[in-house]
Order: structure tokens, then sequence, then C-alpha cells
């Protein structure tokens, strides 16, 4: 059972131009969620997270909506760079539960 | 943020031989650390949750006599895959998390890639 879910295996974008990932979740019980970036043969680099109080995080070029109705969430990043190409992943955690709960993640290609 | 080094990041190993694998929390006290494993292609697959000085806590379909851990301090774990095979070839990566560092983030280490000829 998929509690994360990031359905876009990969996507290509211009550069300058804005990258929408996306992440949807089941798991209503789930509280805080994080965005992760991953270059090949490298360990995973936290880029932003957001709370479930909020329903925007902001941070540079990099911004988290968080839809809990919908339960989805998406990560802007705009404008796009070609340093931007790597594997976003999005990850949800439940209260005092530390264990991050990981989507598939969604290989990002910024074009010249 | 808090720095996690992983230690080798590289290794190559002969079938049936045991390697070791280290994370270390540089300048924080990990209470609680994770071990993933990364297929190609695929997401980071949760192996196991150790925290300082308590048996590790593995994930249905990971076998514990295969993949030793040991948290024996709040700045060290090991991951040890014993009798390694060519299946077990992969990509490893810890995180951890600490006492009033990063809240719900896990800081990771740079992973291991493992090769088993």
């Amino acid at each position: 059972d998929q509690q994360v879910k990031q359905n876009s295996p990969s996507l290509s974008v211009q550069e300058g131009r804005i990258s929408i990932l996306n992440c949807d979740y089941t798991n209503s019980m789930f509280d805080y969620f994080l965005w992760y970036k991953k270059y090949p043969a490298e360990g995973p680099t936290f880029l932003i997270s957001i709370s479930s109080i909020k329903d925007k995080n902001e941070d540079g070029r990099f911004t988290v909506f968080l839809n809990k109705s919908a339960k989805h969430l998406s990560l802007h990043i705009v404008p796009s760079q070609p340093g931007d190409s790597a594997v976003y992943f999005c990850a949800a955690s439940a209260g005092s539960n530390y264990q991050l709960i990981w989507g598939a993640g969604t290989k990002l290609i910024i074009k010249p | 943020g808090a720095v996690v080094s992983q230690h080798p990041s590289w290794v190559i190993c002969k079938s049936g031989t045991s390697v070791k694998i280290e994370c270390r929390s540089l300048d924080f006290q990990a209470t609680t650390m994770f071990w993933y494993r990364q297929f190609p292609k695929q997401s980071l697959m949760l192996m196991a949750t150790s925290n300082e000085g308590s048996k590790a806590t593995y994930e249905q379909g990971v076998e514990k006599d295969k993949f030793l851990i040991n948290h024996a301090s709040l700045t060290l774990s090991t991951l040890t895959v014993t009798s390694a095979h060519p299946e077990d070839s992969s990509f490893y990566i810890c995180s951890a998390r600490g006492r009033g560092v990063g809240g719900t983030e896990a800081f990771f280490g740079q992973g291991t890639r493992l090769t088993v000829v």
C-alpha cells in the first residue's frame, strides 16, 4: 500500500521556467511533509518541509504547497536551473513517529 | 544543517565476504538512525531503524542475520552485510535524527555503493 505517491516518474522543463513536482498521500495522520533532492550515487539532500498547519512554505526558489483536503502537495521551483536536474523525493511522517514514508521519486530534467 | 558522514563511499568485495558500512553523526547526537537501500530507478527502501543502545527494528522482508545493524553510541551506527552475494549489490544510505536538531528532518549520509563480484 503506497501511502505516498509521486505519479510522474520524470519531468522535463525548460531552463528558466517553473518546475512543478506533485505528491499525493493517503494517510490522514501525516502531519509533516518534506522534499529531498538526490543526485546519482549521493545521499538525499533536504530541500524544504511543511507542517500540516500551513498551506505554503517558501525558501528562495523553492515553494511547497499543501492541500490537506485533497491530500496533495507540490513543490514549485522557479526559475528552474540546470543544477536542479535530479531526482526529487516527497516524504511524510506522522506525529512523533520519526519514520519517513517515501514516494517513488520524480526525475527532473532541466533542458537548456 | 547537521552532518552525517558515511564510510566508505564505495566498496567492491568478493562473494561470500562481509562488508561493514559506518554512519557517523559529526556534530549532533543521533538518537535514531535509519538504513536505506536504493535499487536503480526505485525509491529509497527502509531496511531498519535503530535507536541508540537497543536492537534494530527491521522492516518486513529484510534478513536480520544478513544485514547486521549496530547502534552502539549516539554518534555511530554500522551496517554489516554478511556473506555478501551479487544480489546485495546496491546503494546503501543511512540517515540520522538527533536531539534538538532539525525537528522531523532526517540528515543523510553520502551513501555507499556496494558491488559484490
